[in-house]
């Protein structure tokens, strides 16, 4: 069975500081992985996504995360942190067999202080 | 392209009520799923839906149920609500098997 476990219910950083947010999958077969954030009452946009492919996935908004199998890890990293990237993310796993179904980890709450 | 909509975006019902949700999925998006956000049980996967056929279900009791119309838009109901279901329900379209799912801005559903 796939799941999604995400090291750090909050996670705290200054204001230019690098964000690091931490996501280990478990599953059997080669995953697809993927970051969403949501924003206070709203619905969850999506970061960026590993397939298949380029190890090293670049998304929005200066977000990046690297695929590392023998870890199975899926960290979120930005190099310099502003205000606007408080906010709650989640990692995502995607089930196998051509369905759309995410197992969603826990989420970790991103604080940035000035 | 316009999003995921999905109406209303409020809504308070008592208990033993029921209640339907809708969603509009992206244009030429198939795939319709459905997601409840609670604080303790976080984002929980309910049921998809591609074709009007539902292809996945999570675990969910039979008093929530869901369909898809022609159009790909789809609606989703809770029968006899209970407090424990007073939650943020999600929409989501996917163009694509296995690929990136689209977000709406939710359903706030309050059960009192």
């Amino acid at each position: 069975a796939q799941s999604v476990t995400q090291l750090g219910s909050h996670v705290s950083v200054s204001e230019g500081a690098l964000v690091l947010l931490r996501c280990n999958y478990s599953s059997s077969v080669p995953p697809y992985l993927f970051w969403y954030v949501q924003y206070p009452n709203q619905g969850l946009q999506l970061l960026l996504k590993y397939t298949t492919g380029a190890t090293l996935v670049k998304g929005i908004n200066g977000f990046e995360a690297e695929f590392k199998k023998s870890e199975t890890s899926f960290h979120l990293t930005k190099p310099s942190a502003h205000m606007s990237d408080a906010a709650e993310y989640f990692c995502a796993v995607g089930l196998s067999g051509g369905y759309n179904k995410l197992i969603f980890g826990a989420g970790t709450r991103l604080a940035v202080h000035p | 392209k316009a999003g995921v909509t999905q109406t209303p975006r409020y809504l308070i019902k008592t208990r033993g009520q029921q209640v339907t949700l809708s969603c509009s999925p992206i244009s030429g998006h198939r795939s319709v799923s459905w997601y409840q956000q609670t604080p303790g049980q976080g984002l929980q996967f309910l049921f998809e839906y591609f074709s009007e056929t539902q292809r996945n279900k999570g675990n969910f009791p039979g008093r929530f149920s869901g369909r898809q119309f022609s159009n790909s838009r789809s609606e989703m109901n809770v029968s006899t609500l209970e407090l424990g279901d007073s939650a943020l329900y999600l929409c989501a379209s996917s163009p694509l098997f296995q690929g990136e799912q689209y977000f709406g801005p939710g359903t706030r559903l309050t059960v009192t």
